[in-house]
């Protein structure tokens, strides 16, 4: 079994500011780990992955997330906030090789940009 | 190529009728698979397919749900007697496993259905 958890529906942050989304899973086998990216009435665009070597995963856009799996964590950060960054972002995980019919998505953060 | 295509963008139902969705993937991929996404969640599996064949199907694939992808290349996705519940977008990706891990999915921008 494996499960998601993305803490803040909602996160607000200045243009310029540091973006932080939290998530943390739960999961039996190592995980794959996976953050999406999506825009209003669009589909999910892959941000960044971490499969299995170094924890520090750099993705598209200037994001990047760390794996902790003492905190089984994996938040997406961001140093400086710009307004394209306002979108949903989901929180994804699955079992090693599992396929992507064993992958499963968080309930997301919505994130707003403020000038 | 330009990625995943589905079609319509939006589709607006009286509850009772039928609906069909297509997704085209990108060409070289031989997993496809269907998501629905409520409002506030995040996507869950439906179904998916290894070039022609139907590989596993979820517990959300009601009796009313049915996926086709013949030639293993176009798949559709159909919805009989719609239900206001079946009010969703639904999400097709694709993906082309090497050595056998799945590790990144392509996704459509995804069909928007209303039922009402």
């Amino acid at each position: 079994a494996q499960s998601v958890t993305q803490l803040g529906s909602h996160v607000s942050v200045s243009e310029g500011a540091l973006v932080l989304l939290r998530c943390n899973y739960s999961s039996s086998v190592p995980p794959y780990l996976f953050w999406y990216v999506q825009y209003p009435n669009q589909g999910l665009q892959l941000l960044l992955k971490y499969t299995t070597g170094a924890t520090l995963v750099k993705g598209i856009n200037g994001f990047e997330a760390e794996f902790k799996k003492s905190e089984t964590s994996f938040h997406l950060t961001k140093p400086s906030a710009h307004m394209s960054d306002a979108a949903e972002y989901f929180c994804a995980v699955s079992g090693h090789a599992g396929g992507y019919q064993k992958v499963t998505f968080g309930t997301g953060t919505k994130l707003q940009v403020i000038p | 190529d330009t990625g995943v295509s589905q079609n319509p963008r939006h589709k607006i139902t009286k509850r009772g009728q039928n609906v069909t969705f297509r997704c085209d993937p990108i060409s070289e991929h031989n997993r496809l698979y269907w998501y629905r996404q409520t409002l506030g969640q995040g996507p869950e599996f439906l179904t998916y397919f290894q070039n022609e064949a139907q590989l596993e199907k979820s517990r959300l694939l009601s009796d009313r749900f049915s996926a086709e992808r013949p030639k293993g290349s176009f798949s559709t996705l159909e919805i009989q007697r719609t239900e206001q519940g079946d009010s969703a977008m639904y999400l097709c990706a694709s993906s082309f496993p090497e050595t056998g891990e799945d590790t990144e999915a392509f996704f459509g921008q995804g069909t928007r259905l209303t039922v009402v």
